[in-house]
């Protein structure tokens, strides 16, 4: 009874290469989300999509780029991966009517 | 512009020990705050939230914490922790927008 999933749980790639994660979410919510948490654990959004129409892009580089097929799912595909690019990225979700935002296992990306 | 502060980067406690991380905001409007826990290899987990009302909240595994606008603050609290405690403890702010602020996290380390 996964409520949000991710896919692959580590991913490591060389520079240059492109790669996506897959996000889904079985709680009936409308909105979703993608968070880079960096090497020092800071958590910053990225994206955001509500009924999959794109509501927040904060500033990330347009080598990413998410992509959302229906409200369950959101995945994001990166283009010509950087050494900075190596993170842990984490799906959320949140439903239509409430704020909270709950989260996916994460996506340990290691660019070589 | 939103923001959220956690003072306390590194704390370690003996176990039955009283715990109390410091949040603090900044923010003009209406504030949903939040305390999600990250546990070693984990995804984060919510922990308890306020949106209005009791400005006092309990959440789970015995933690909770207060809310004072006067204060701009949102302290999570424990009065008797236990070495499964450890972790990442990060607050959060949901303002106007959708997305989630989040501070820098504190790492509690429990000894037992």
């Amino acid at each position: 009874d996964t409520a949000v999933s991710q896919t692959p749980k580590y991913l490591v790639t060389q520079m240059g290469n492109d790669k996506s994660i897959k996000c889904e979410q079985n709680l009936g919510h409308d909105t979703m989300y993608w968070y880079k948490q960096d090497s020092k654990k800071f958590l910053k959004i990225m994206f955001s999509y509500n009924n999959k129409e794109l509501i927040i892009n904060e500033t990330v580089p347009n080598r990413f780029s998410p992509k959302s097929p229906d409200k369950a799912h959101l995945n994001l595909h990166i283009n010509s991966l950087e050494l900075g690019d190596s993170a842990v990225y984490f799906c959320a979700s949140s439903p239509a009517s409430d704020p909270t935002q709950y989260f996916g296992p994460g996506t340990r990306l290691t660019v070589l | 512009a939103q923001s959220v502060s956690q003072h306390n980067h590194h704390v370690i406690l003996s176990e039955a020990a009283s715990l109390e991380l410091g949040c603090n905001y900044s923010y003009g409007g209406t504030v949903n705050l939040f305390w999600y826990v990250q546990y070693p290899g984990q995804h984060l987990q919510l922990l308890l939230k306020y949106f209005s009302g009791d400005p006092l909240v309990k959440g789970i595994k015995g933690f909770e914490a207060e809310f004072i606008k006067s204060k701009f603050s949102f302290n999570l609290r424990k009065p008797s922790v236990q070495w499964s405690d450890t972790a990442e403890y990060f607050c959060a702010l949901g303002g106007a927008t959708n997305k989630l602020i989040f501070g820098t996290g504190t790492l509690l380390a429990v000894q037992p």
